[in-house]
C-alpha cells in the first residue's frame, strides 16, 4: 500500500534562511513520482516541484529543491532564503506505478517564516 | 486564465440538500480528478474521469455522491442529501493523457462546502 508521511505538523523558520520539509513514503512500485505543492491562506493549491523515481538528480525549481534518498525512501522539500510569502501549507504527495491515476497526499507541515 | 476553473468557490447547504460543484480542466486536458479536504488535512482522492466515462471511483463514497464528464460542459460533483461531515474543500485537478508517471496535475482553487 502507498504511504507518504510527514512527521512535523508546523515549522518556522527566519526570514533569508533555509528550511527543510520532511517527507518520507512507502511504495512497493518502482515506478513512483513524488510532489510537493503550497497550500496558502487563501486555499488554492500550487504546485512547487516534482521528482521521479528513476531520476538521478534531485529536483531544483528556483529556490526550491528536493532531496531525494530512494534508500531512504525520503523526499525533503528545502527552501532556500525564505520569504515571508513562504509561509502556507505545505503538502508532499506520490503518485505510485505506471499508469496510476491518482495523488496520495501526507497531512502537511504548516511553515511560518518570522520577519 | 487558461487554468482549471471551480465554481462556486463557496458554497452553503442546508443539512439535506444537494450540492453540485463544476470544474472546467485546462484547454487541452481531458482527465479530470477530484480531492475532499477535510478541515487540517491532506487531499484524499475521490474519482478520477475522462470525457464520458468513470476511470477510478474507488475513492467515492459509496452513497450520495457521483460525478460526471460530460461530452460537452464542465465536470460535475454531485452530493445528494448533504449532511454535515460533507462540509470540506473539493478540489479539481486536470492532466493531459496520462503517458507516463511524470505527467503534472494542474489543481483549481477549490470548491469550499457548508453544510448547515
Amino acid at each position: 500500500a502507498q504511504k507518504i508521511t510527514q512527521t512535523q505538523p508546523g515549522m518556522f523558520v527566519q526570514e533569508k534562511e533555509a528550511v527543510t520539509l520532511d517527507c518520507t513514503y512507502d511504495t512497493s512500485d518502482q515506478s513512483y513520482g513524488l510532489f510537493w505543492y503550497k497550500q496558502p491562506s487563501s486555499g488554492e493549491m500550487i504546485f512547487l516541484i516534482y521528482q521521479g523515481s528513476y531520476d538521478e538528480q534531485n529536483a531544483t525549481e528556483g529556490r526550491y529543491s528536493l532531496n531525494f534518498q530512494k534508500a531512504r525512501k525520503s523526499a525533503n522539500l528545502v527552501i532556500s532564503a525564505s520569504q515571508l510569502g513562504d509561509s502556507a501549507m505545505y503538502f508532499c504527495a506520490m503518485r505510485s506505478g505506471t499508469g496510476a491515476n491518482n495523488l496520495f497526499f501526507g497531512t502537511g507541515t504548516r511553515l511560518t517564516v518570522i520577519p | 486564465n487558461a487554468g482549471v476553473m471551480q465554481n462556486p468557490r463557496h458554497l452553503v447547504r442546508r443539512r439535506g440538500q444537494e450540492a453540485r460543484l463544476r470544474c472546467s480542466p485546462m484547454k487541452g486536458h481531458s482527465h479530470v480528478y477530484w480531492y475532499r479536504q477535510l478541515p487540517e488535512e491532506g487531499l484524499k482522492f475521490m474519482v478520477y474521469l475522462q470525457k464520458e466515462n468513470i476511470i477510478d471511483e474507488s475513492g467515492m463514497p459509496k452513497e450520495r455522491f457521483s460525478a460526471e464528464f460530460p461530452k460537452e460542459g464542465p465536470s460535475i460533483l454531485r452530493i445528494q442529501q448533504v449532511v454535515r461531515g460533507d462540509s470540506a474543500a473539493y478540489f479539481c485537478a486536470s492532466s493531459p493523457p496520462p503517458q507516463a508517471t511524470n505527467y503534472g496535475y494542474t489543481f483549481g482553487s477549490g470548491t469550499r462546502l457548508t453544510v448547515v
